[in-house]
């Protein structure tokens, strides 16, 4: 099974809906981030999902429009609210301090690919 | 912010051939990251980089990091098919920080 698994792997989804994706690891890991990769583009942080907090959420990217959750040490939750078609895009969770993938590089699930109609 | 700026673009070149592609930065980094996406994937590590003038390969892969701290190159010896994917380069802005900025990405693709 998948290191980092991210459900679901893809979606198409009505304006003004919301939908949350899932990241699971399958060990507890130190730090697990949010990152958006719009189409042809590069990815861009989101936010850092923080265990048992409130996520810190980058320049740009307010709580409102990206809700996270991470309640234990593996497992955390975006939502991507109110969704318009500029949302579509492609959502990675990364995580760092993974005990076999090595503590201090940064590794990616496969992506959620949105589509927002 | 800082960026990364990635060249080429993209590029295409023979199956057998040769890529090499690099990164720049407008300020310094301390570590350069390498890497690759495939299509529906998330990035997959290639090869890091911790010190300046470092020269590290990983199979057919080679990086280097810059002496001058502001640059990395990344190059792909004898190309197969499945190098094919867009490269990006990415690096913590901050001293011991674990977020990345990433690159603009080098788009591969390989004429059989």
């Amino acid at each position: 099974s998948a290191v980092i698994s991210q459900k679901p792997s893809r979606d198409i989804c009505q304006r003004g809906t919301s939908l949350t994706i899932q990241c699971q690891v399958d060990s507890q890991v130190t730090m697990m981030f949010w990152y958006r990769q719009q189409p042809g583009q590069s990815l861009t942080l989101i936010a850092t999902a923080n265990q048992g907090s409130e996520a810190t959420y980058e320049s740009g990217f307010v709580i409102d429009k990206f809700p996270i959750s991470r309640p234990n040490l593996t497992f955390s939750t975006l939502t991507v609210s109110n969704m318009s078609p500029e949302d579509s895009s492609i959502y990675l969770c990364s995580v760092v301090g993974h005990p076999r993938l090595g503590n201090e590089k940064l590794f990616f699930g496969s992506g959620t690919q949105l589509s927002v109609l | 912010g800082q960026q990364l700026n990635q060249s080429p673009q993209s590029m295409f070149i023979q199956e057998g051939e040769d890529a090499s592609m690099n990164c720049t930065s407008s300020s310094i980094f301390n570590t350069w990251l390498w890497y690759k996406q495939d299509p529906g994937e998330g990035p997959v590590l290639l090869i890091a980089l911790y010190k300046a003038g470092e020269l590290t390969s990983n199979g057919r892969l080679t990086a280097q990091f810059g002496i001058t701290r502001k640059d990395s190159f990344l190059n792909i010896s004898a190309s197969i098919p499945s190098d094919v994917g867009i490269y990006f380069c990415a690096g913590p802005p901050n001293f011991g920080n674990e977020k990345l900025t990433f690159g603009t990405g080098t788009r591969l693709t390989i004429i059989p």
